[in-house]
């Protein structure tokens, strides 16, 4: 079945590191996303692509980082500049652009750094 | 400022009645979108709509363009149905959305 994988499902990591969340697509969608969900707020958006080796920045793009270097990839790294790293990520992805279709998400990475 | 209010923000439910979670946004829209976050953490996306109303088994989505507001209706609820329910209005953008900070339903035996 397609869909989309993240891993890992819970990460955890020291303050002052880089990390990177896996995010893998084979639904063959040209659009990808990565939110960021926190207690009590709505979903904001981090970063997004339209196409592979193109991306743009979203609502809270600071700290963070991402490669579209192939369709089927859209890897996120939390730099050690980002203030408030912990928190639950999502990737998701839609075939075109969210006017005209569905967004298809993953499993949502865990981070928490202490 | 463009913003999304749901409401109840939670909701509890004997099983077997007829839930209705509210959306209020403030931007023109192309579809707005509703969105179920099951406790684990995954979201699946329920429906799209720009216009009238659509139908999936029990849930129900309506949405009236003019006073910018969107309902979604369960009916028949059964506890399985429990999740969170997210909105969102694309804003702009074909690839942005806000989203509302959702509605905690809880639908007991």
């Amino acid at each position: 079945d397609g869909g989309i994988t993240q891993s890992p499902k819970y990460l955890f990591r020291k303050e002052g590191q880089n990390v990177t969340l896996s995010c893998e697509q084979n639904l063959n969608h040209d659009a990808m996303y990565w939110y960021r969900q926190d207690p009590g707020q709505g979903l904001r958006l981090i970063y997004y692509s339209q196409i592979v080796n193109d991306f743009q920045k979203g609502d809270i793009a600071e700290g963070y980082s991402v490669s579209r270097e192939k369709k089927e990839s859209f890897p996120l790294t939390v730099t050690s500049a980002q203030k408030n790293p912990t928190a639950f990520y999502l990737c998701a992805s839609s075939i075109v652009g969210l006017g005209g279709s569905p967004l298809h998400f993953g499993n949502g990475t865990r981070l928490t750094v202490t | 400022k463009n913003e999304v209010e749901q409401s109840p923000q939670n909701l509890t439910a004997q099983e077997g009645e007829f839930i209705t979670i509210n959306c209020s946004y403030s931007v023109g829209i192309s579809a707005l979108h509703w969105l179920q976050q099951h406790p684990g953490g995954g979201i699946v996306s329920l429906f799209m709509l720009s216009s009238g109303k659509k139908k999936h088994g029990r849930l129900i989505a309506t949405i009236n363009i003019q006073e910018k507001h969107s309902s979604l209706h369960i009916t028949a609820s059964h506890p399985r149905d429990s999740a969170v329910y997210i909105c969102a209005d694309p804003r702009g953008s074909n690839y942005k959305l806000t989203f509302g900070k959702g509605t905690l339903l809880t639908v007991n035996p």
